[in-house]
């Protein structure tokens, strides 16, 4: 079946302790990418990635990092977790020319105490 | 600025009925919209994609219209159900061209309720 999956569903943690949000997908597209969900504020990109090894900054980089060593996976780094990052995340992937048709993960809901 | 704005936080209506939900944008020349279904706790799901030359686009019970004048979209549910409550994202890429998604910017949705 073609999917995305997040790992974990649930996270709480504590502010500074580092953490990984892994993301994979199965159906070899090039394209992934990390969004936010907060009430009132929609879905904002954090970060994306063309294809292997290039990655780019979306509107809300600050306090993330990600890496892009396989084309199926695109893990999520915080290296310092603060409250402000408690929030909804998603991965989400899309082939190359399909004009940017998303396929999202379940996503996972970070708390961070 | 870019804004993508939809018009209601939170749309009633009753089972039957046509429920009509609206993206307007400013500043920006996308080549394409998306439209998007969110459950609750889950991640969006593409619904239908129209193109700056297409005038509308229909998929079952689901119509899209595009005008790029008003730079307006407009997201049609005929026969509505219960089963169509969930909240309801335009989407646009601004960087377009490629035909490639790079930085695809969201709505902050519609909630659609369809009363029985």
């Amino acid at each position: 079946e073609a999917q995305v999956t997040q790992n974990p569903r649930y996270l709480i943690t504590v502010t500074g302790k580092k953490l990984t949000v892994t993301c994979s997908q199965n159906m070899n597209h090039e394209y992934m990418s990390w969004y936010r969900q907060d009430p009132g504020l929609g879905l904002r990109q954090i970060y994306y990635s063309m294809n292997v090894e290039v990655t780019d900054k979306g509107d809300v980089p600050e306090g993330y990092k990600v890496s892009r060593k396989e084309k199926r996976n695109f893990p999520l780094i915080l290296e310092s977790p603060s409250p402000n990052q408690t929030s909804l995340y998603f991965c989400a992937s899309s082939q190359q020319g399909s004009l940017g048709k998303l396929f999202f993960g379940s996503g996972t809901q970070l708390s961070v105490l | 600025s870019q804004k993508i704005e939809q018009n209601s936080e939170a749309l009633n209506i009753q089972e039957g009925k046509t429920a009509t939900l609206t993206c307007n944008y400013t500043n920006y020349s996308p080549a394409y919209l998306q439209w998007y279904r969110q459950d609750p706790g889950r991640g969006p799901v593409f619904l239908l994609l129209i193109r700056e030359n297409e005038k509308e686009k229909r998929k079952e019970r689901l119509k899209v219209t595009f005008d790029t004048t008003l730079k307006q979209s407009l997201f049609h549910i005929t026969a509505s159900q219960p089963a169509d409550s969930a909240t309801y994202l335009c989407a646009l890429d601004p960087s377009i061209s490629s035909g490639s998604a790079r930085q695809l910017t969201f709505g902050s949705g519609t909630q659609l309720t369809v009363l029985p």
